[in-house]
Formats: structure tokens, C-alpha cells, sequence
């Protein structure tokens, strides 16, 4: 069965550091892969989506992900956090046959002045 | 375009009585997705409609159910709810095609208080 691993449940990070969140993915194929973004209050914000072709894909507000095959990964980075960044952050798989979507429990990010 | 619009922002009710939530999908989109969200569930799947069919359900009790009207329209409904039903309850569309890059564009939500 697919299914999404996010290890980190809290991640804490000084503003302008690198940062990056970690997803693994368990999935018989190559999957469809995204990353969310949720605000307090507010719904899912889609940063970026991975489907073929190149493995580092670019995403919104200077974002980026790198699928890696053989480590079952798909893990977001940002070279430099901004205060703004401060959400809940969601990785999501979706088969490639079908439209079940199969999302982690999310990493939390505080960002420290 | 407009994105994914969901009545009520915010609700409350009362144990026992039973609810019905809103969502106006993206135009075009002709899958709807529900999830329930939760501080300690995180995001639990209920159910998918796609042309006004219930394609792929979630583990959830029969006292939720949904449907999807021609419009792609689509509602979901809670009866007899109960204290752990409280929660943001957050719609998707996409174009839901079998095969096929569309990601789930989601709502703001709709936040259900259960007393």
C-alpha cells in the first residue's frame, strides 16, 4: 500500500538559514509527488509537484524538491528561510492510476528571527 | 480563476444534531475530494466524487457521506455528530483524470465545533 513518511514532526530554524524537510514515499512505481503548505487556519497550498523528467524540480516562493529513486525521497529544500515560512508543510503521494491522493503527518516549522 | 470555495467558514453545533458542508470546486475541475483534519489525526481521507460519483472512500462511520451535483458542486453531510467530529474539514478538486498530473487544489476550510 502507498504510503508517506514524514520523520520530522517540529523543525525549528533561524531566519536566512538552509533548510530542508524530509519526506519518504513507500509506492511500487514512480509516483506523483507534492508538497503542500498550510497556513494557521487556512487549507493545503500546493509549493510543488513532481511527475517525470528532471529529478530537481523548482517550486513557489523559492522552493525546490529532489526526487531520488533509490532512496524513496522526495525532500524539500529552501537555501534561505524567510519569517513568512513559518506553516505546517505536507508531502503527498498520488498513484499513477487513480486519484487517491495519500498525504504524511506534516512537519511544523517555526522560524526564529 | 476562482479557486475552491467552502461554506461555512466556521461552525458550531451541537452533539447529536447533523451538518451539512458547502464546496464550489475550481471550474472545470470535475473530481471532489473531503478530508477531515485534526491536531491529532492530521489529514483524514473521506471520500472522492467524480461526475457526480463516488469514486474512492475513506475509513470513516456511515454518518458521513457526501454527494456531487452536475455542476461538480458538492456537499458533505454529518449526522448525529459527536464530540470527536469537531475539526477542519477541508475540500480539493482537480481534474481527476485516471492518469494524469492534477494536483488537489484545496479550500480554506470549513471549522466544525462540535458541543
Amino acid at each position: 500500500a502507498q504510503s508517506v513518511t514524514q520523520p520530522d514532526i517540529h523543525i525549528t530554524v533561524s531566519e536566512g538559514a538552509s533548510l530542508e524537510l524530509r519526506c519518504n514515499y513507500s509506492y511500487g512505481a514512480t509516483p506523483y509527488l507534492f508538497w503542500y503548505v498550510q497556513s494557521p487556519g487556512q487549507g493545503l497550498q500546493l509549493l510543488l509537484k513532481y511527475f517525470s523528467g528532471d529529478t530537481l524540480v523548482q517550486g513557489i516562493k523559492g522552493f525546490e524538491a529532489e526526487f531520488k529513486r533509490s532512496q524513496s525521497s522526495f525532500n524539500l529544500r529552501k537555501p534561505s528561510v524567510h519569517w513568512s515560512d513559518a506553516a505546517e508543510y505536507f508531502c503527498a503521494v498520488r498513484s499513477n492510476t487513480g486519484n487517491q491522493f495519500y498525504f504524511g503527518t506534516g512537519t511544523s516549522l517555526t522560524v526564529i528571527p | 480563476k476562482a479557486g475552491v470555495t467552502q461554506t461555512p467558514r466556521y461552525l458550531i453545533k451541537t452533539r447529536g444534531q447533523q451538518v451539512t458542508l458547502s464546496c464550489s470546486p475550481i471550474s472545470g475541475h470535475r473530481s471532489v475530494s473531503w478530508y477531515q483534519q485534526t491536531p491529532g489525526q492530521g489529514l483524514q481521507f473521506l471520500f472522492e466524487y467524480f461526475s457526480e460519483t463516488q469514486r474512492n472512500k475513506g475509513n470513516f462511520p456511515g454518518r458521513f457521506s457526501g454527494r456531487q451535483f452536475s455542476n461538480s458542486r458538492s456537499e458533505m453531510n454529518v449526522s448525529t455528530l459527536e464530540l470527536g467530529d469537531s475539526a477542519l474539514y477541508l475540500c480539493a478538486s482537480s481534474l481527476g483524470g485516471q492518469r494524469g498530473n492534477s494536483p488537489l487544489h484545496f479550500g480554506n476550510g470549513t471549522r466544525l465545533t462540535v458541543t
